[in-house]
């Protein structure tokens, strides 16, 4: 079945160490998306591509990056997590900006101790 | 105020009873949906609407573009519909961003 697939499902790491969580789709959808859900939250865009063009929300912190290197795979960077980073991060695909509708990953839950 | 609102916030009933969540924005939009997020999980893209009325299974969704409101039916409710349902719109001059409601935490009891 075409989906979103993400990467680890449940990832821990370290106060400041650099984390990448993954997603993968085989939609071949050309928009994917970051979210982050914090709990009890409605979910909060981070930045999405429209195939190769990066589009960053305006109050995403710097400490968050992204990556596509092909239209399958979009990489979530966090460069120095803090304590308030911990959340889940979705990723969605879509085509054509949505007028298709939106596909979500299961997500992935980061907990930083 | 929040362009969109849910409610109720939070709905308990019985397994078998009818169930709506309403969803009223204030936004002029080009589409609405209505997603379900289980505890813990990602998210289920449900239903996109633009006009009318789908039905998918049990779960039936309507929108009245005039009166700016979408509800989400859920017939003979079981304790497995049991769930976060949420409703977001995009707006007519964004792309991308969708407009999320609070959710509606829904459980359903056997």
């Amino acid at each position: 079945d075409a989906m979103v697939i993400q990467n680890p499902r449940y990832q821990v790491t370290q106060f400041g160490k650099p984390v990448t969580l993954s997603c993968s789709q085989t939609l071949n959808h050309n928009v994917m998306y970051w979210y982050q859900q914090k709990s009890s939250q409605a979910p909060k865009l981070l930045f999405h591509y429209y195939d190769k063009d990066f589009n960053n929300e305006a109050d995403t912190p710097d400490n968050f990056q992204s990556r596509r290197p092909n239209t399958s795979f979009c990489f979530l960077d966090i460069r120095s997590p803090g304590l308030g980073d911990a959340a889940m991060y979705l990723c969605a695909t879509s085509s054509r900006g949505g007028w298709s509708g939106y596909t979500f990953g299961s997500g992935t839950r980061l907990t930083v101790v | 105020k929040n362009e969109v609102e849910q409610s109720p916030q939070n709905l308990t009933a019985q397994e078998g009873e009818f169930i709506t969540i309403n969803c009223s924005y204030s936004v002029g939009i080009s589409a609405l949906h209505w997603l379900q997020q289980h505890p813990g999980g990602g998210i289920v893209s449900l239903f996109m609407l633009s006009s009318g009325k789908k039905k998918h299974g049990r779960l039936i969704a309507t929108i009245n573009i005039q009166e700016k409101h979408s509800s989400l039916h859920i017939t003979a409710s079981h304790p497995r519909d049991s769930a976060v349902y949420i409703c977001a719109v995009r707006k007519v001059d964004s792309n991308y961003q969708l407009i999320w409601g609070a959710g509606t935490k829904l459980i359903i009891k056997p």
